[in-house]
Formats: structure tokens, sequence, C-alpha cells
């Protein structure tokens, strides 16, 4: 089947810097990828949709300048959470969907981000 | 937004049947997805439904009822490895994808 890669799986910042996530789809092209936020004991909630070549859509309550999204190429969203705090501690999770098979949503392995 | 419920927790013996429901309401409808997920790792695609009747695939299957707004996902002969959170995800319209907020499903001996 097909494979998202994200890397890191876990990164530990300090406070007050930014941290960039990868998701990279490895034999498919995604045009649209998705970020996922999950914390502890709760279920995964949308964060953007992400899309080739042009601006990312977030949704409601979800800082843009703060969570950046840049979809360059059609095998990599890239998510930066800049000047992290530790609420933001959390597991983000991105997906993407290769447009020539809807029957499937992969997933990345998750980032593991403890801000510090 | 998306309203998607399924029951918090569930607990059944090795070896038997459980049964998880998911109940849905969704601006649009391309599909409704069940994802199993350990603690600390990511979802792992079970299975996809997108016309109304049951997907089987070995001990795991899956319904959906369109009109109902309504799937379950059927877990048989557990193992104690079937142990997890178990989540319903329905694509809206605009195909994002919307998650409930999961089952725990504990497997006892």
């Amino acid at each position: 089947g097909a494979v998202v890669s994200q890397h890191p799986s876990r990164v530990i910042c300090k406070s007050g810097t930014s941290v960039k996530i990868e998701c990279r789809s490895l034999d498919f092209q995604a045009t649209t990828m998705f970020w996922y936020r999950q914390f502890p004991k709760q279920s995964l909630m949308l964060m953007a949709t992400s899309n080739e070549g042009s601006k990312a859509t977030y949704e409601q309550g979800v800082e843009k300048d703060k969570f950046l999204i840049n979809h360059a190429s059609l095998t990599l969203s890239t998510l930066t959470v800049t000047s992290a705090h530790p609420e933001d501690s959390s597991f983000y999770i991105c997906s993407a969907s290769n447009v020539d098979s809807w029957t499937e949503a992969f997933f990345g392995q998750g980032t593991r981000l403890t801000v510090v | 937004g998306q309203n998607i419920d399924q029951p918090t927790e569930m607990t059944a013996t090795e070896g038997a049947i459980v049964q998880i429901n998911c109940t849905y309401q969704t601006s649009g409808f391309n599909g409704l997805f069940w994802y199993q997920q350990h603690a600390g790792e990511a979802p792992t695609f079970l299975s996809y439904n997108v016309l109304d009747g049951l997907e089987e695939k070995g001990r795991f299957s899956s319904f959906l009822s369109r009109s109902k707004g309504y799937s379950y996902l059927l877990l048989k002969e557990l193992q104690m490895k079937d142990s997890a959170s178990y989540l319903c995800a329905v694509r809206d319209g605009d195909y994002k994808l919307s998650f409930g907020a999961g089952t725990t499903v504990t497997v006892r001996a």
C-alpha cells in the first residue's frame, strides 16, 4: 500500500523556538495533505488542509501565523510550529490521499512534540 | 462542523465478538473509515465504506447505512492485541476527514 513518511518522530524544543515537521508521500502523488493534532486521550483534530501549490486552509481556531504550512511539491508538505509554547506540546499527524484512489487516507507515523 | 459519536469504552473477553457503533451527521459524504490506534502511535487503516452494506476483512467487518448515518465495526475472535482505540472517521463533501473521539476496547483474558 501507499506509504506516508513523517519526520521527526519525536522532538523536544525550548519555548520560543520553531520546529519543522515534514510529511512525505513516498510512492504516490498527494495533491492534498491534512495535518492533525491529538492531545492525550483525545481524538485527532484537523488543523489544516494543505494543497500543493496554494495556500493551506485552516480550521476554525487554528492560528495560521503560528502553524505555517507549506506544500511545495506533490510529495512533500511541511508544518512549522513557530514560537512554540508548552501548550503546543502534542502529537502531530499528517495524512495524504491519492487522488486516483480515494478509498484510503494514509497516515504518517506522527510526531511527538514536547516544548520545555 | 461534523458530529461523530461513538462509545467511549468497551470491554470484552478474548475470543468474543465486539461491535462498535458510530453515528454521524456531516455536510456531504464521501466515505466512512475505521482506524485502529495504539497508544502513542499513528492510526492504522482498517476499513472503508462508501456504499450501504457490509464489508468483511478477515476478523474485522464494517457496516454502513447512509440513510441512518450509522456504521459499526465488528471485531470477531478477539485477541489481546486488539486492545486499542478504534476511531470512526467520516470524509465530508470537501474530502476532509473528521474523527470521532474513539472507542477504547479492552480485551480481557
